[in-house]
């Protein structure tokens, strides 16, 4: 299966930081998106991304579609508390569906 | 607009025995995937249907199987259940057209097995 690597693995941030994390891959993909899951739940979507250099914002929240399409890009603006959980960026191919290995994300208050 | 919903919540099986788990779309939803997540993992995508007919499949045994209904619910069945069997498993439901890569997912349903 397509391997989707995201990094870092884990963040420790204080509130009011901003976070950047990214997902990589060896194949080129159509379309990223970006969700985010917390204790107990499923992941929720947070952002999709249909064209190559594409930055589309969700609040604070902003993501780009690598211009590559190999990669793309999350950042978070002034984290607040609610933000932690874990993120995962996910691609689909054909009928298929993959997911990244996630960024646990930690808000210091 | 009711979200997806999954049933049951929590369930305990012992090895070599069946379970069904159960899925209720998103009102004006038509296609349902489900994905297994190991604990510490992403979610790995099981298979999905569209019309009652699967229609994309992980690298999962035919153990693993599906169905889907004419109101779009659907049903994983999993048969002689292992140990490494355990796991979150979640049901993602997606409108059709331009938007049907777009998933959304419900609570999950966490199946141990011993």
């Amino acid at each position: 299966g397509q391997q989707l690597n995201q990094s870092p693995q884990s963040m420790f941030i204080q509130e009011g930081e901003d976070v950047s994390m990214n997902c990589t891959s060896s194949s080129i993909f159509n379309t990223w998106l970006w969700y985010k899951q917390e204790p107990g739940e499923g992941p929720v979507l947070l952002i999709a991304l249909y064209k190559a250099g594409e930055l589309t914002s969700n609040g604070r929240l902003t993501a780009q579609f690598g211009i590559t399409r190999k990669d793309s890009f999350l950042n978070i603006s002034a984290s607040i508390p609610s933000d932690v959980g874990i993120y995962f960026c996910a691609v689909n191919t054909g009928n298929q569906f993959y997911f990244g290995t996630g960024t646990s994300l930690t808000v210091i208050p | 607009e009711t979200g997806v919903t999954q049933s049951p919540t929590h369930l305990i099986k012992t090895r070599g025995q069946q379970v069904t788990l159960r899925c209720s779309s998103q009102s004006g939803h038509n296609t349902v995937s489900w994905y297994q997540q190991a604990l510490g993992q992403g979610p790995q995508f099981i298979f999905q249907y569209y019309r009652e007919e699967e229609n994309g499949r992980g690298n999962f045994p035919p153990r693993f199987s599906g169905l889907q209904f004419p109101n779009y619910s659907s049903e994983l069945n999993v048969n002689a259940l292992e140990l490494d069997d355990s796991a979150l498993y979640l049901c993602a439901s997606s409108p059709a057209g331009h938007y049907s890569y777009e998933q959304y997912f419900g609570p999950g349903t966490r199946l141990t097995v011993t």
